[in-house]
């Protein structure tokens, strides 16, 4: 149980045009997602967390007009980066948390390798 | 504000001896600590939880400790085998609805 998946699993884009990423959580109702964002050889940053049906809470650097995310089922946020650029190049791993049984910990997806050229 | 600090950065060791990773926290007053596993380009394997109330939790080879009042906790890894070369990475939680801070992680490396 407590599966997240991401997709695509990498993306190459041009400079300029968005590009839309999706997690899901498999088998369990996500109240809450999480987006982390991890540069090569650091470790992982969260950039914003998400309730379902409620606007994303950023962290603070994070552009939320550039980093557009929906939560809008108990089962799939999606991470839009909009007007990429090759800085936004990166490793995006998203996390699932639920009720019950579910909620003492976040859920991993296996990330989303972007590169903006 | 929290942060989190595993040592060393980088280990290698031949393979099949026992080996412990470090990490420590500034900020005692944490929810739990969670260890993962990070295989290159790949995303996160979750290895360990230990909430705040406990001090140790096992699986198979590994055990990692949490000393809340120190602000530490260590991975040990016994017996360790070539397929355990990976990057572990130690991530502590302030409360259920806080954020998880993570360290930058221990890449280690065994020996065949």
């Amino acid at each position: 149980g407590a599966v997240v998946s991401q997709h695509p699993s990498w993306v190459i884009c041009k400079s300029g045009t968005s590009v839309k990423i999706e997690c899901r959580s498999l088998d369990f109702q996500a109240t809450t997602m999480f987006w982390y964002r991890q540069f090569p050889k650091q470790s992982l940053m969260l950039m914003a967390t998400s309730n379902e049906g409620s606007k994303a809470t950023y962290e603070q650097g994070v552009e939320k007009d550039k980093f557009l995310i929906n939560h809008a089922s108990l089962t799939l946020s999606t991470l839009t980066v909009t007007s990429a650029h090759p800085e936004d190049s990166s490793f995006y791993i998203c996390s699932a948390r639920g009720a019950g049984a579910y909620y003492y910990e976040q859920y991993f997806g296996p990330g989303t390798r972007l590169t903006v050229t | 504000k929290q942060e989190v600090t595993q040592i060393p950065a980088a280990l290698s060791v031949p393979e099949g001896e026992n080996l412990v990773l470090n990490c420590s926290f500034t900020d005692s007053a944490i929810y739990n600590l969670q260890w993962f596993r990070q295989d290159p380009g790949k995303g996160l394997t979750s290895l360990l939880l230990i909430q705040s109330s406990q001090r140790e939790q096992t699986s198979g080879r590994l055990n990692a400790s949490l000393d809340k009042s120190s602000g530490r906790s260590t991975l040990y890894i016994a017996a360790s085998q070539p397929g355990d070369s990976a990057t572990y990475l130690c991530a502590v939680g302030r409360n259920r609805d806080d954020k998880i801070i993570f360290g930058k992680g221990t890449r280690l490396h065994i020996l065949p």
